[in-house]
């Protein structure tokens, strides 16, 4: 089993520029999610998904997109990147939501100029 | 909205000392998370716990529900234990299925 896994490990990109982040997981997850990680900053959460075809805002969702296509898949869309996205993007899934253990991919390290 | 504070924010160790990482919040939750990221960057879950005490290995994880607090331990610890510690819990009382609130993390250094 791979796990989780995300693609690209880093990227640059500049102002106004749009890119998709790729999620995968091989556990036959129902529940996924996007989290980015700032310095001197707590995870946030971006968007989520409970299930195949479903998305939802999290805590930050302005400038992202989501989309669950299919369930091992949970993609990540920024239209027209800013500084401000400059940041390191996890996803983690879980069997259900609530109190199940997430499984986090190793990141994406993304820099906007 | 939930709200989690991790003390301290930085610890620096001897290897042997016994650590203690603390984490309060501020809504009732069925379940909270510690994890553990790594210098590389990984994060990895250590536990996840609703009461009680769990143990693997060298660490520790107690919770008190009533308190809303929770601890992590780290027994006899080693450089390898050095590594940033993140508490986590769901946003608001009961569910989870809306992701985690984070901690801010605590960044653990232990020399030889």
């Amino acid at each position: 089993n791979a796990g989780v896994t995300q693609t690209p490990k880093f990227r640059v990109l500049k102002t106004g520029q749009s890119m998709t982040l790729l999620c995968a997981q091989d556990m036959n997850h129902e529940y996924m999610y996007w989290y980015r990680q700032d310095p001197g900053m707590g995870l946030r959460l971006i968007h989520y998904s409970v299930g195949e075809g479903t998305t939802a805002k999290g805590e930050v969702p302005d400038g992202y997109n989501v989309s669950r296509l299919k369930k091992q898949n949970f993609l990540l869309g920024l239209e027209s990147a800013a500084p401000s996205q400059t940041s390191v993007y996890f996803c983690a899934s879980s069997y259900f939501g609530g109190p199940y253990e997430q499984y986090f991919g190793p990141g994406t390290r993304l820099t906007v100029t | 909205k939930n709200e989690v504070e991790q003390s301290p924010q930085n610890l620096t160790a001897q290897e042997g000392e016994f650590i203690t990482i603390n984490c309060s919040y501020s809504v009732g939750i069925s379940a909270l998370h510690w994890l553990q990221q790594h210098p590389g960057g990984g994060i990895v879950s250590l536990f996840m716990l609703s009461s009680g005490k769990k143990k693997h290995g060298r660490l520790i994880a107690t919770i008190n529900i009533q308190e809303k607090h929770s601890s992590l331990h780290i027994t006899a610890s080693h450089p390898r234990d050095s590594a940033v510690y993140i508490c986590a819990v769901p946003p608001y009382s009961g569910g989870g299925a809306d992701g985690l609130t984070f901690g801010k993390g605590t960044h653990l250094i232990i020399q030889p």
